[in-house]
């Protein structure tokens, strides 16, 4: 069974710093997607950004991108500039081809500080 | 503003009370998905519609009963719930099943068994 794990509880960052936030995942499919959710205090799951497993290119968007390491099975986020509005739990998740689901992480809370 | 709307955002039930939650969509997506989200935990799959289709059932207790009356709307019948039934449900739609689909989720109804 696909796992995802994310090894940091809760991280802090300054805000207008950089801050990474990692994720490792197990699997035997070679070709799959990877998410990473954004949910505030609002409750909302926010996509933030994903990746086909098949394209090398990492994915960004705006101040946010991510380390896609394909045969570590390593999809870490990095989240430049960090704003105050970034402060949520992060989640991310795995899905493969088929009728299957989408697999969490455990999260990581991030804080920022002003 | 979330493009997903659910009602109640709160409900307090008796264990013995029957309610409904509902979720609507206006993006014409034909994916409908039920989440249940412990505090502190990732969301947890429950069910997925697919063209108003039950094609998941995470094997679900049959207290919980959904319903897709149209594409637009899913339906989360409750009957006899227990307290760890107490949970935040979180429903989402994509606009198909396949593997790369963002799911765009509510804000969710906060559910609290008495």
């Amino acid at each position: 069974a696909q796992t995802v794990t994310q090894s940091q509880p809760e991280m802090s960052v300054q805000e207008a710093e950089t801050v990474t936030l990692s994720c490792t995942y197990d699997t035997s499919e070679s070709d799959y997607y990877l998410f990473w959710y954004k949910q505030p205090p609002s409750r909302q799951m926010i996509l933030v950004i994903r990746q086909e497993a098949y394209k090398q290119q990492n994915a960004t968007e705006n101040r946010f991108s991510v380390n896609f390491q394909k045969a570590a099975k390593s999809f870490s986020l990095k989240i430049s500039d960090s704003q105050l509005g970034d402060a949520a739990m992060y989640f991310c998740a795995y899905r493969s081809w088929g009728n299957t689901p989408l697999v969490f992480g455990k999260g990581t809370r991030l804080s920022v500080i002003a | 503003d979330t493009e997903v709307t659910q009602t109640p955002k709160h409900l307090v039930m008796g264990m013995t009370n029957k309610k409904s939650l509902k979720c609507e969509q206006h993006m014409g997506h034909r994916a409908m998905y039920w989440y249940k989200q412990k505090a502190k935990k990732p969301p947890e799959l429950m069910f997925v519609y697919s063209y108003e289709k039950l094609s998941i059932n995470e094997s679900v207790p049959s207290r919980f009963s959904p319903e897709c009356p149209n594409s637009s709307l899913l339906n989360l019948h409750l009957h006899a719930l227990q307290p760890e039934d107490s949970a935040l449900y979180l429903c989402a739609s994509s606009q198909e099943t396949g593997v790369g689909q963002p799911q765009h989720f509510g804000d969710g109804t906060r559910l609290s068994i008495l």
